[in-house]
């Protein structure tokens, strides 16, 4: 069965240091990888993707992610953050084997919170 | 702009009213969802559809119905809404080939009383 864990329910990260956000997934076949952020009372905005290709995908506001295929994780990374990166991080995964739905399985979400 | 639409934004009803929460998306998608959310916590997919006349219940049982009669439009039912519906809607689409990512509408916060 396909799964997505986020072991943080919170990250705390002083403004202007890295901070990551872990994520692991379970997925038969070749997995497709994505990261969403939410603000309050928003909907989910989508941040970034891993397909193929290159382990470090670049994204929207300055975030990265490095797909590790031995450890089946996509962490998210931001070399410095801000107090503006405080939201809710979702990471999401479909397997290569799922079919005409395309329905991805959510993580459980991380709050991130950036100290100024 | 190609965007994906839910109106209202919020909405405060009695108990046994009929809701409609609606859905549009001008991005050409096949695919649209319904997602619950509790504030804060995880998305629990309730319906989604492949595509004009296609509707599939999703993995959380959903007292709600839904309807896909043109491709931009994807409306959720709720016949008789119970406090127990209080909850955050949300709407998403994906297209039918490529990276598969979803885009999220703004979502609809329902409180029933």
């Amino acid at each position: 069965a396909q799964s997505v864990a986020q072991p943080e329910d919170q990250v705390n990260v002083a403004e202007g240091n890295p901070l990551t956000v872990k994520c692991t997934y379970s997925v038969s076949g070749n997995p497709y990888l994505f990261w969403y952020v939410q603000y309050p009372n928003r909907g989910l905005q989508f941040l970034l993707k891993y397909i193929t290709g290159d382990n470090l995908v670049k994204g929207s506001y300055g975030f990265e992610a490095e797909f590790n295929k031995s450890q089946t994780s996509f962490h998210l990374k931001k070399p410095s953050a801000l107090v503006s990166d405080s939201a809710l991080y979702f990471c999401a995964v479909r397997g290569s084997y799922g079919g005409a739905t395309n329905k991805l399985i959510f993580g459980t979400g991380t709050l991130l919170a950036v100290q100024p | 702009e190609a965007d994906i639409y839910q109106t209202p934004r919020y909405l405060v009803i009695g108990t046994g009213k009929k809701i409609t929460l609606e859905c549009s998306q001008t991005m050409g998608h096949d695919k649209m969802y319904w997602y619950q959310q509790d504030p804060g916590m995880e998305l629990h997919l309730i319906h989604y559809s492949y595509g004009v006349n296609s509707t599939e219940k999703g993995d959380l049982s959903s007292e709600s119905t839904v309807s896909r009669i043109r491709t931009e439009h994807f409306p959720l039912t709720l016949e008789s809404a119970r406090p127990s519906h209080t909850s955050q809607y949300l709407c998403a689409s994906s297209a039918g080939t490529g990276g598969y990512e979803q885009y999220f509408g703004p979502g609809t916060r329902l409180t029933v009383t």
